[in-house]
């Protein structure tokens, strides 16, 4: 059963414009909630987190924004560089430990 | 370099063998997560050591088995393997916590054939 869940598997859009990647969950125990970036052949690397106690997370470019009655979160990259083309995965903790649980990613293309 | 090394990057055996896997974890890291990602699958949970101790365990098979020792490097064994078992196997460690999520390796890419 996939807790976390990203329904669009990928997205693009043009240089400069918002990107905005959505993840939702259903185990309401999670509390923690993270970004990741994985290019071609490297693993994924930690972009930005949020947790429950919050409803947004800024920095730089990239923005997370949490709603916990939806079960749901979202990525806003603004603007969005050729270089943010990438693979996302959003994971969720729950609050009795620190095991996280990922969804199955969306391909981001930024085309120049 | 994130830190966390995997050997060896690629594997190619065939069905019914025996591999292992390994991974070393950033320094300073006590803990180790096993993930597997097939083919348009997500990462998916397979087990948790820290310390030398299994920790959390998710979807993973009988025929595998890890461990975790003294020095903290972890090894995965897939057994009996078949071809559905070909996919990207990651190795993360993180610290006491989770504000930092984990850190992860670069992967081993198993095919079976």
């Amino acid at each position: 059963d996939q807790q976390v869940k990203q329904n669009s598997p990928s997205l693009s859009v043009q240089e400069g414009r918002i990107s905005i990647l959505n993840c939702d969950y259903t185990n309401s125990m999670f509390d923690y909630f993270l970004w990741y970036k994985k290019y071609p052949a490297e693993g994924p690397t930690f972009l930005i987190s949020i947790s429950s106690i919050k409803d947004k997370n800024e920095d730089g470019r990239f923005t997370v924004f949490l709603n916990k009655s939806a079960k749901h979160l979202s990525l806003h990259i603004v603007p969005s560089q050729p270089g943010d083309s990438a693979v996302y995965f959003c994971a969720a903790s729950p609050y009795t430990g620190n095991q996280f649980y990922f969804g199955t990613g969306t391909s981001l293309t930024v085309i120049p | 370099d994130s830190g966390v090394t995997q050997t060896p990057k690629h594997l190619i055996t065939a069905t019914g063998q025996r591999v292992t896997l390994r991974c070393s974890p950033r320094s300073g890291d006590l803990s180790v997560y096993w993930y597997q990602q097939s083919l348009d699958q997500g990462l998916q949970f397979l087990i948790q050591y820290y310390n030398g101790e299994e920790r959390a365990k998710g979807n993973i098979l009988e025929r595998f088995s890890a461990q975790q020792f003294p020095d903290l490097h972890s090894e995965l064994n897939l057994s009996s393997l078949e071809l559905g078992d070909s996919a990207l196997y990651f190795c993360a460690s993180s610290a006491m916590g989770r504000n930092y999520g984990y850190t992860f390796g670069s992967g081993t890419r198993l095919t079976v054939v």
